[in-house]
């Protein structure tokens, strides 16, 4: 899937802060972050509608998100924990059809030590 | 109190059978439902869908039955192929917002 480019692929942190980068190139204008952990399904983290953040969920203050355009997403981690161990998936939508089809990215697999 | 529940965590056919997977919901608002497909290493992608205003939707191997008076739907994948294993999610969403509900998945293995 190159529609949705995340990178890194893979990430292995102590307790470091480091940003995860998507860019869609669908012309969406809804962009996601999700949080998989193992076995588990997408849970969702923020929303952002035209670069709004429209619902932020009860994620960790220490899990920022930002969006320079729209169709850019990053997501700023600061001192991860090892809950915080999971893939995050970037996913992007229209957003009068977000609840009709969302795009994932390939995923960030971050492993905390 | 989870919105959507699906019945098995794991399923495990034969090649050329059909599986079935059985997905139920809470919330009669719900009115879209759709079914991503999840492989190792990569992220979900819609499969296929259904509306509440339907009972029936068909895509080749794939097909959905949906009982709006029982809130429960099963997505049957017909001849299952060794390439259909991967985790499935039953999804739900209404027109109130633009918040999609995920099921816990149901990983199928097909056997050859």
């Amino acid at each position: 899937n190159t529609k949705i480019t995340q990178s890194p692929r893979y990430l292995i942190l102590g307790r470091a802060n480091k940003s995860l980068e998507c860019e869609q190139h669908l012309g969406h204008n809804a962009m996601y972050w999700y949080k998989q952990s193992a076995e588990k399904p997408p849970e969702l983290m923020f929303l952002y509608n035209l670069k709004q953040l429209i619902r932020n969920e009860t994620v960790p203050s220490r899990f920022i998100p930002e969006c320079p355009d729209s169709s850019k997403l990053l997501l700023h981690i600061s001192a991860v924990d090892p809950e915080d161990s999971a893939v995050y998936f970037c996913a992007s939508s229209q957003w009068d059809r977000a609840n009709e089809r969302l795009f994932f990215g390939h995923g960030t697999k971050l492993s905390v030590l | 109190q989870q919105q959507v529940r699906q019945s098995s965590q794991s399923l495990t056919v034969w090649e050329g059978e059909t599986a079935i997977l059985n997905c139920s919901y809470e919330n009669s608002a719900f009115d879209y439902f759709p079914w991503y497909q999840q492989f190792p290493g990569e992220g979900p992608a819609l499969l296929i869908a259904i509306r509440s205003v339907s009972d029936k939707k068909e895509d080749g191997r794939f097909t959905i039955f949906f009982n709006k008076r029982e809130k429960n739907l099963s997505l049957h994948i017909k001849d299952s192929q060794p390439g259909d294993s991967a985790t499935y999610f039953c999804a739900a969403s209404g027109n109130s917002n633009n918040r999609i509900f995920f099921g816990d998945g149901t990983q199928l293995v097909v056997k050859p």
